[in-house]
């Protein structure tokens, strides 16, 4: 079974200033997608960035972008320039790509972000 | 396009007591699934469907049934709440063909309180 760690329950952040959330996995399988989610205080959970594991480049979208480590099975999440915005639980997650896997997502326990002005 | 919806947003339950949480998606996603979440522990999967008339347990499925008769609707049933059945619940979709299609999208959660 595959299995995601997010070791630091809480990490704050000076505004306009750059935070990395750390996450592990472990995994036997060689196809599979990782990801990160963001909750904010309304509970809505908000896809911020995926990355699949064949892929040797990492994923960037704006601000977000991810050091995708496939050897270490560690995936972190690198927030540029801070917003207040940003502050949230994050929450890294795996889906399995094997042929015949189904749809379920593995979720971390998540990390609190909060975002000092 | 509304994406995943789920009503109710908030209900208060009494032990014993029977309800069901509603999930539709208009995204035509084959896919879909049941989290709930609790403090410290993250999101758990409960039941998930890979199609209408198809569906299997996920990590926590006791004391929660499931059934898929559109591919739209995907209701979670709570046959007999009980206290440990207090939580936030997500239900979330993805079209499932591979690629990015993986990508699950999420309603914005119904919070359960049982007493």
């Amino acid at each position: 079974a595959q299995t995601v760690t997010q070791s630091q329950p809480e990490m704050s952040v000076q505004e306009a200033e750059t935070v990395t959330l750390s996450c592990t996995y472990d995994t036997s399988e060689s196809d599979y997608y990782l990801f990160w989610y963001k909750q904010p205080p309304s509970r809505q959970m908000i896809l911020v960035i995926r990355q699949e594991a064949y892929k040797q480049q990492n994923a960037t979208e704006n601000r977000f972008s991810v050091n995708f480590q496939k050897a270490a099975k560690s995936f972190s999440l690198k927030i540029s320039d801070s917003q207040l915005g940003d502050a949230a639980m994050y929450f890294c997650a795996y889906r399995s790509g094997e042929t015949g896997a189904n749809s379920k997502l593995t979720f971390g326990k998540g990390i609190t972000l909060s975002v000092r002005p | 396009n509304a994406g995943v919806t789920q009503t109710p947003k908030f209900q208060v339950l009494k032990t014993g007591q029977s309800m069901t949480l509603q999930c539709a998606q208009d995204m035509n996603h084959e896919y879909m699934s049941w989290y709930r979440q609790d403090p410290g522990m993250g999101l758990r999967l409960i039941h998930y469907s890979v199609g209408a008339g198809i569906t299997d347990q996920g990590e926590v499925p006791n004391g929660y049934n499931v059934s898929r008769s559109t591919t739209e609707d995907f209701p979670l049933r709570l046959l007999s709440a009980a206290p440990s059945q207090t939580s936030v619940y997500f239900c979330a979709s993805s079209r499932g063909a591979g690629g990015e299609w993986e990508t699950q999208y999420f309603g914005p959660g119904t919070r359960l309180l049982v007493l």
